[in-house]
């Protein structure tokens, strides 16, 4: 069945280093969502794309921080330079923005920045 | 400004019914949803409301107040793989959609 997938799935780096986070949404959805979790926080939106255009960013730091979906079948999040208390698990999900607007997640990728 | 607030944990018994509370506030409401997370996994989807009244769906039903800012997911004859956390998320628009997760309800089915 159709699923999003992530890559990679656990990611260590030293403080610093460049973080390229991808996704591929199922097939057929309209939006795209990259989500920041942690303990402290919980879920945090970060960016949205609606049919491959950025819908919404506000919640994400701009000057390290950013996301782009170069075609319909992959989404990037990228973090330069990253720091540690950029750790956390990023999701990313996919879904159609009509109907009951449901979200299907990815697996995560764990993050962590020494 | 946005703020959504949900109980940090609750404990129930095998085969009992629960109900998970939810309060939001924020601007431009455009629906409510509610996932089910379990450790170490991603959020899944349970149920959508948009507007006022009970969804039902199997054992598992939510309800939304738009007036009061308040909603609650129900869960009947509590099995022990309904232990998880409970995820409240509301999304406004200002403009363009906002997504607002409440930090989840953690859920402990005892036997």
């Amino acid at each position: 069945d159709a699923r999003v997938t992530q890559t990679p799935r656990d990611k260590v780096t030293e403080m610093g280093q460049e973080v390229t986070m991808r996704c591929q949404p199922i097939l057929g959805h309209n939006t795209v969502f990259w989500y920041r979790q942690t303990m402290m926080q919980g879920l945090e939106l970060l960016a949205y794309f609606r049919n491959r255009a950025p819908l919404d960013d506000s919640g994400m730091p701009k000057d390290r921080f950013s996301a782009e979906m170069p075609d319909a079948t992959l989404a990037t999040l990228k973090i330069q330079p990253s720091e540690p208390r950029d750790s956390a698990v990023y999701f990313c999900a996919s879904g159609r923005d009509y109907g009951n607007n449901e979200q299907f997640f990815g697996p995560g990728t764990r993050l962590t920045v020494l | 400004g946005q703020n959504i607030d949900q109980p940090t944990e609750m404990t129930a018994t095998e085969g009992a019914i629960v109900q998970i509370n939810c309060t939001y506030q924020t601007s431009g409401f455009n629906g409510l949803f509610w996932y089910q997370q379990h450790a170490g996994e991603a959020p899944t989807f349970l149920s959508y409301n948009v507007l006022d009244g009970l969804e039902e769906k199997g054992r598992f039903s939510s309800f939304l107040s738009r007036s009061k800012g308040y909603s609650y997911l129900l869960l009947k004859e509590l099995q022990m793989k309904d232990s998880a956390s409970y995820l409240c998320a509301v999304r406004e628009t200002s403009g363009t959609y906002k997504y607002i997760f409440g930090t989840g309800t953690r859920l402990k089915v005892l036997a």
